[in-house]
């Protein structure tokens, strides 16, 4: 398909472990978004690339998450020393252009830390 | 801090009803949109609106941009249960258009 893809769907790990989430856009989108959604809530904006430059990581909730995409197209999302209170959907979406274009989100990875 | 509110949280129908879901800030937003969200699935975007006072039709669905594009509207004329999900509503902020910030989401169940 030619949707945004994410993976692994669903992760579950421990206190205190890293783990690495991935995000495929569409082919050719240059502006890529992490959001956060936790069980009864909108999604929470984490960072936005605009190419393979972050610019926009204020949403980031502190130096435990990271997150690249070196060459313009995956981008893959890093939490160090996981906390329970990471636990939630991890969302992705891409647009052909920032903010007024339509935003393609994938399914998410819902993320179990235990 | 920009923050979008979303009334009413839950909403039970029965098919063939009417309703209406809102969606509020103090802030002014250069555009808003709403999105459907279903269990499992990330959210699918409905329409964008950006001029103050647009009123926007899709089928059944009617969205409106307030006149001073602090607050926005959705009514569903005669719901179906294809109509049930999480919507949502972002605003694209005046300062840093790049971020789009979500509210909270209206959870409609519509019964048959």
């Amino acid at each position: 398909g030619a949707g945004v893809s994410q993976t692994p769907s669903n992760k579950v790990t421990e206190k205190g472990k890293y783990v690495e989430l991935r995000c495929d856009p569409i082919s050719g989108h240059t502006a890529l978004y992490w959001y956060r959604q936790s069980l009864g809530q909108g999604p929470e904006f984490l960072i936005y690339f605009q190419g393979t430059g972050a610019a926009d990581d204020s949403g980031l909730p502190n130096d435990r998450f990271f997150a690249v995409r070196p060459e313009g197209s995956v981008s893959t999302l890093k939490i160090q020393r996981t906390e329970r209170g990471d636990s939630a959907v991890y969302l992705c979406a891409s647009s052909s252009k920032p903010s007024t274009d339509t935003q393609y989100f994938g399914p998410g990875t819902r993320l179990t830390v235990l | 801090t920009q923050l979008l509110e979303q009334s009413p949280q839950f909403l039970s129908i029965q098919e063939g009803e009417n309703l209406t879901v809102y969606c509020n800030s103090s802030s002014v937003f250069s555009s808003l949109q709403w999105y459907r969200q279903e269990p499992g699935e990330g959210p699918v975007l409905l329409v964008t609106v950006v001029t103050g006072g647009e009123v926007k039709k899709l089928k059944r669905l009617t969205f409106q941009f307030g006149d001073a594009r602090k607050d926005s509207s959705l009514h569903i004329t005669a719901a179906q249960t294809g109509d049930t999900g999480l919507y949502l509503c972002a605003g694209a902020s005046e300062t840093s258009y790049d971020k789009v910030i979500f509210g909270p989401g209206t959870s409609l169940s519509v019964i048959p």
